[in-house]
């Protein structure tokens, strides 16, 4: 079955710059998505369509792509960002796929 | 403000199905841009996408589940549900109900979430 990949885990002091990566074969040819899940919550939509951000969603959070890679990109980290994030992509079957996940600590 | 509620047994016993509820409120589950489902996540684990419906109770389903996987549509209440058959102790997770709205060409987001329902599969 399809895999997305990710880091397991990433930690970032406050105001750095946090990267989370996601690879997958597809992903040049699928949009992908980006999802925050705190503690006890529900994920919600940080990224969409690779690089878009939805309504309500700070600057700070911005996506790219290269090749069988993408990136999720977090500017100015602050310790409200710390969180497990999820990369979600389509595979040929139209099945949506989650990445493996990454908690991003902020020291 | 659109909410989705999921509702059903917290405790399901091996072999048996598992069923679940989602109710809709601020906004009409027949709106014709929109696709509602399942996505289920166990203890301390990653997100796994189970199922799709559309409001004419069109479907489609992970193909690691479909065997024992059935989504379906009730306009009149509002609500969608999901009944997963077979259960053991692999099923345990908590489960969220979802919307997926399309964005444009082949860009389909997942842009609202329940807050989720934790079933655990236990005799």
């Amino acid at each position: 079955s399809y895999e997305l990949t990710q880091p397991p885990s990433v930690s970032v002091s406050p105001g750095q710059t946090a990267r989370i990566t996601c690879s997958g074969d597809a992903l040049p040819k699928q949009y992908v998505y980006w999802y925050q899940q705190k503690p006890g919550q529900a994920p919600v939509l940080v990224i969409y369509k690779d690089s878009e951000r939805p309504s309500g969603i700070p600057e700070r959070f911005s996506g790219s792509s290269s090749g069988t890679t993408v990136t999720l990109t977090i500017s100015g980290v602050q310790a409200e960002d710390e969180a497990e994030y999820y990369c979600q992509s389509t595979d040929s079957s139209d099945t949506y796929v989650f990445g493996t996940g990454t908690k991003v600590t902020v020291l | 403000q659109l909410q989705l509620r999921e509702s059903g047994p917290r405790l399901v016993k091996p072999s048996e199905t598992l069923s679940l509820t989602c109710t809709v409120s601020g906004a009409s589950i027949s709106n014709n841009n929109f696709y509602w489902g399942w996505i289920r996540q166990p203890p301390g684990k990653g997100l796994e996408w189970i199922g799709n419906i559309y409001y004419t109770g069109d479907t489609y389903y992970n193909p690691s589940l479909k065997s024992r996987v059935t989504i379906s549509v009730d306009t009149s209440k509002n609500q969608f549900s999901l009944k997963l058959s077979s259960v053991t102790a692999a099923d345990t997770a908590v489960y969220y109900c979802t919307r997926r709205a399309g964005c444009g060409g082949d860009c389909y987001r997942f842009d609202y979430w329940g807050q989720g329902t934790l079933v655990t599969v236990s005799s």
